[in-house]
């Protein structure tokens, strides 16, 4: 079965500060992999996805993902960034014959201090 | 037009009543799924439909029964409510497990 961990419960970091979000997965086969995002009381957005291709993975709102198969990793990076980026964050594995069945993460919160 | 919605949005009931959640989409999707998030957000995997069949069936009290009368729509009722049923459920959608889901806005159930 696959599972996902991510680490990290909660990271502060500044305004226009780099962060990184860290993923690591188990599953038997190539996995497709996803980030959402969950402002509060919303649902969940897709930020970006990887299933085949360029390991690295541009998504929306100036985030990107590199996939290392390796390290079984799929962390999450944003340069610099802006307080509306204060959100919780899950990586999720795709499985099942059409990757139907996504597997969550426990999600890491991130709070952006002025 | 909103692409996945659920309806309530919020829900509050007594233990033992009986409720109904609904969830339509208008993307066209074959598949629908609810999710459960906890007070932890932790999420997992309720059931899934694809094209009106069940497909994923997880480790769910019978109380919990999905309905699917058409690709559009996938409703959820529950019976005899629990505090532990007390969470936000999602529905969702997809076109193939590739390109990730289509998620509500949520249904917060709260049981008293």
């Amino acid at each position: 079965a696959q599972s996902v961990t991510q680490p990290d419960i909660h990271i502060t970091v500044s305004e226009g500060a780099s962060l990184e979000l860290r993923c690591n997965y188990s599953y038997g086969a190539t996995p497709y992999l996803f980030w959402y995002v969950q402002s509060p009381g919303q649902g969940l957005q897709l930020l970006l996805k990887y299933f085949s291709g360029d390991t690295l993975v541009q998504g929306i709102k100036g985030f990107e993902a590199e996939f290392k198969r390796s390290q079984s990793s799929f962390n999450l990076r944003k340069p610099s960034v802006h307080w509306s980026d204060a959100a919780e964050y899950f990586c999720a594995v795709g499985a099942g014959a059409a990757g139907n069945k996504l597997t969550f993460g426990g999600g890491t919160r991130v709070l952006v201090k002025p | 037009d909103t692409a996945v919605s659920q309806t309530p949005k919020y829900l509050v009931t007594q233990m033992g009543n009986d409720k109904s959640i609904k969830c339509e989409q208008n993307l066209g999707h074959d598949t629908m799924y609810w999710y459960k998030q906890d007070s932890k957000k932790f999420l997992k995997i309720m059931f899934s439909y694809n094209n009106k069949e069940l497909i994923i069936n997880e480790t769910v009290p019978n109380r919990f029964s999905p309905k699917s009368p058409d690709k559009a729509h996938l409703n959820l009722h529950i019976n005899s409510l629990e505090l532990g049923d007390s969470a936000v459920y999602f529905c969702a959608s997809s076109q193939g497990g590739r390109w990730g889901y289509t998620f509500g806005s949520g249904t917060r159930l709260t049981v008293v």
